[in-house]
């Protein structure tokens, strides 16, 4: 079965770009998640979709934003970059809503803001 | 505001030398405890999910265990496979969100 897979894996872009990643579930995985990992700090939950509607989101700003698609796959959009938008990007997913129960991640997007 | 907090930052350990790490946490209405395990420039892979106070999982030499304000992943025996950050996470049923301590990073020497 396969997992979890991002796109692209690595990223440079210059502050003020946007940027957009991708994220395809495991199949049957009806939820994604996006988190943020920056350099030294912990995961930092971004945005959670389940079933083409948004559910839930941390607090980011506007400038991250998201969608699902009907074949439950999801992007991340990035607008107006910023240095501190640096870091490692991760998508997870797991069966149906509500419990975050079991999430399987992918390998990130490595983000890099110059 | 929900708060997840891990102890040791780092752990050195030899083969065959067991420890606990911690994951204390302030949030409000736990639905659930999270554990995962990190290898560099990876993403996290499940271990464990823990729901009430008192309930334990094992799975080969790693244990979980959950009280009403802190969880600790038991490390029996460790090998240096095992080493790799480990992260915890609590979820919120009100805020339906994850939160994530900042890990625990594990080495195993022989």
């Amino acid at each position: 079965e396969a997992g979890v897979t991002q796109s692209p894996t690595h990223l440079i872009k210059t502050r003020g770009q946007q940027v957009t990643l991708r994220c395809s579930p495991i199949s049957g995985h009806t939820s994604v998640y996006w988190y943020q990992q920056a350099l030294g700090l912990g995961l930092q939950f971004l945005l959670w979709y389940d079933e083409g509607e948004e559910r839930n989101r941390g607090n980011f700003p506007p400038r991250f934003s998201g969608r699902q698609f009907p074949n439950y796959s999801s992007e991340l959009n990035v607008n107006a970059l910023e240095l501190e938008d640096s870091a490692l990007y991760l998508c997870a997913s797991s069966h149906g809503q509500g419990a975050f129960n079991e999430q399987f991640f992918g390998p990130g997007t490595r983000l890099t803001v110059l | 505001e929900d708060q997840v907090t891990q102890s040791p930052e780092a752990l050195r350990l030899q083969e065959g030398e067991s420890s606990s790490l911690n994951c204390s946490y302030t949030v409000s209405g736990l639905r659930g405890l999270f554990w995962y395990r990190q290898d560099p420039g990876k993403g996290p892979e499940f271990l464990f999910t823990l729901y009430s106070a008192g309930e334990e999982k094992e799975k080969e030499r790693l244990k979980a265990t959950l009280t009403k304000k802190e969880s600790f992943l038991h490390i029996t025996a460790p090998k240096p496979e095992d080493s790799a950050t480990y992260l915890c996470a609590a979820y919120t049923g009100t805020a339906s969100k994850l939160t994530f301590g900042t890990g625990t990073r594990l080495q195993v020497t022989l």
